[in-house]
């Protein structure tokens, strides 16, 4: 089974709705992340998290919200959604202890907004 | 603020060496990554350097490091089609926990 998943892996929806993109983690990694995937514009972190209490934006937080209901589930939502949300989220997890940064990264929903 | 490049695109043929190059702005940074993300798939670490080694090799793979330049390179020897896909250039320094990310290079490799 998959350590990171993802759910949905795909949606569509119109301008003005509600989404929630769903992450939940089996690596037992307190610190958790999403991530938007453009065309030539890379990775950008929306939010992260680094334990159940401890939320934080990313460079790119407006228009999205998160929630961590534990340590292995954290959740995005974008509240109203527009055209130029339309992208590939994923979440990522690392673990705690150092050196090494390494995330490990969910399979990705794509989100397409109408 | 910190700040990776690399080129979007690199076209080899299969059996020919290929080289993907970043350059990073963060004197600090402590670790070094190269991402590889298949198509349809998240990113997963295919190879890291710390920033006090000049070279790195596992394989197929061999990553350099010019600290004073601040280059890095990640060769790929006798390219196969299988290694068609997205590499990701990313560092982190110490404390900051969260690696910046290139932009990727997508490696197109045809017969």
């Amino acid at each position: 089974d998959a350590d990171v998943t993802q759910t949905p892996r795909n949606r569509i929806t119109k301008t003005g709705k509600r989404i929630m993109l769903e992450c939940s983690q089996t690596k037992g990694h307190d610190r958790m992340y999403w991530y938007r995937q453009d065309p030539g514009l890379g990775l950008r972190l929306i939010y992260y998290s680094f334990d159940v209490k401890d939320i934080n934006k990313g460079e790119i937080s407006d228009g999205y919200s998160v929630s961590r209901q534990a340590q292995a589930k954290f959740s995005l939502s974008l509240e109203s959604a527009i055209p130029n949300q339309t992208a590939l989220y994923f979440c990522a997890t690392s673990a705690t202890r150092r050196p090494l940064d390494e995330q490990f990264f969910g399979p990705g929903t794509r989100l397409t907004v109408l | 603020g910190e700040d990776v490049e690399q080129s979007l695109f690199l076209s080899v043929r299969e059996g020919d060496s290929s080289v993907i190059n970043c350059t990073y702005t963060d004197s600090s940074s402590t670790y070094l990554y190269w991402y590889k993300q298949e198509p349809g798939a998240g990113l997963q670490l295919l190879t890291y350097i710390f920033s006090n080694m000049d070279m790195k090799q596992d394989q197929r793979l061999t990553v350099l490091l010019n600290k004073k330049d601040k280059h890095l390179s990640l060769r790929i020897a006798d390219t196969q089609t299988g290694d068609s896909a997205i590499y990701f250039c990313a560092e982190s320094t110490e404390g900051s926990y969260i690696p910046t990310f290139g932009r990727g290079t997508s490696l197109i490799v045809h017969p």
